[in-house]
């Protein structure tokens, strides 16, 4: 049972462009949401949250939607830049109560961004 | 300042072999969390310390896997009589005080090869 989908495996833009990262989830207690970028080799990094009172969360160049009817989150990334390059996973948690943060991740996509 | 170290980077095994993989977190955090990376997959929550306890072990697949936390600082993760499917990427991350909001930091995994 895949709580968190991120259903496309990778995308490929051009430096300079927006890159759009997408992501479902199914359970409708995860009210805090996460995007973790991740290069070979390495741990998953922190790049941005938004809790579920919020529909958007900006830090410089990448902003996050949340659409809680749709049980949809996207990460907006502009303008892209070739060092973007990696695999992105959105996570969720429950913010309240005994979660602990325990987070539930998605599949990942691998971005690739061109010169 | 360090971040979260985990050795060894890469453990190779037999079938039914026992196994211990180390993490290091940073320090002061009081929260330690294993999660399981499969190839193509995202993390998977394994077990949650606060302290020296294990909080939430929801996420360990059966009682051949154990970890411990004698001293609230480093873990350890024991895997008995491996098997071929335990292969996957153990990702160790902190958190100051296992808050639901709180950012987690991760190693960069030990990569399991059980053959």
């Amino acid at each position: 049972d895949q709580q968190v989908k991120q259903n496309s495996p990778s995308l490929s833009v051009q430096e300079g462009r927006i890159s759009i990262l997408n992501c479902d989830y199914t359970n409708s207690m995860f009210d805090y949401f996460l995007w973790y970028k991740k290069y070979p080799a390495e741990g998953p990094t922190f790049l941005i949250s938004i809790s579920s009172i919020k529909d958007k969360n900006e830090d410089g160049r990448f902003t996050v939607f949340l659409n809680k009817s749709a049980k949809h989150l996207s990460l907006h990334i502009v303008p892209s830049q070739p060092g973007d390059s990696a695999v992105y996973f959105c996570a969720a948690s429950v913010a309240f109560g005994t979660s602990y943060g325990k987070l539930t991740f998605g599949q990942g996509t691998i971005l690739t961004v061109h010169p | 300042g360090a971040g979260v170290s985990q050795t060894p980077s890469n453990k190779v095994t037999e079938k039914g072999k026992y196994v211990e993989l180390r993490c290091d977190p940073i320090s002061g955090h009081t929260a330690l969390y294993w999660y399981r990376q499969s190839l193509g997959q995202g993390p998977e929550f394994l077990i949650y310390f606060q302290g020296t306890g294990a909080a939430d072990d929801s996420g360990l697949p059966n009682d051949r896997f154990f970890a411990v936390r004698p001293e609230g600082s480093v873990s350890t993760l024991k895997i008995q009589r491996t098997e071929r499917g335990d292969s996957a990427v153990y990702l160790c991350a902190s958190s100051f005080r296992g808050g639901n909001q709180e950012t987690q930091y991760f190693g960069p995994g030990t990569r399991l090869l059980v053959l």
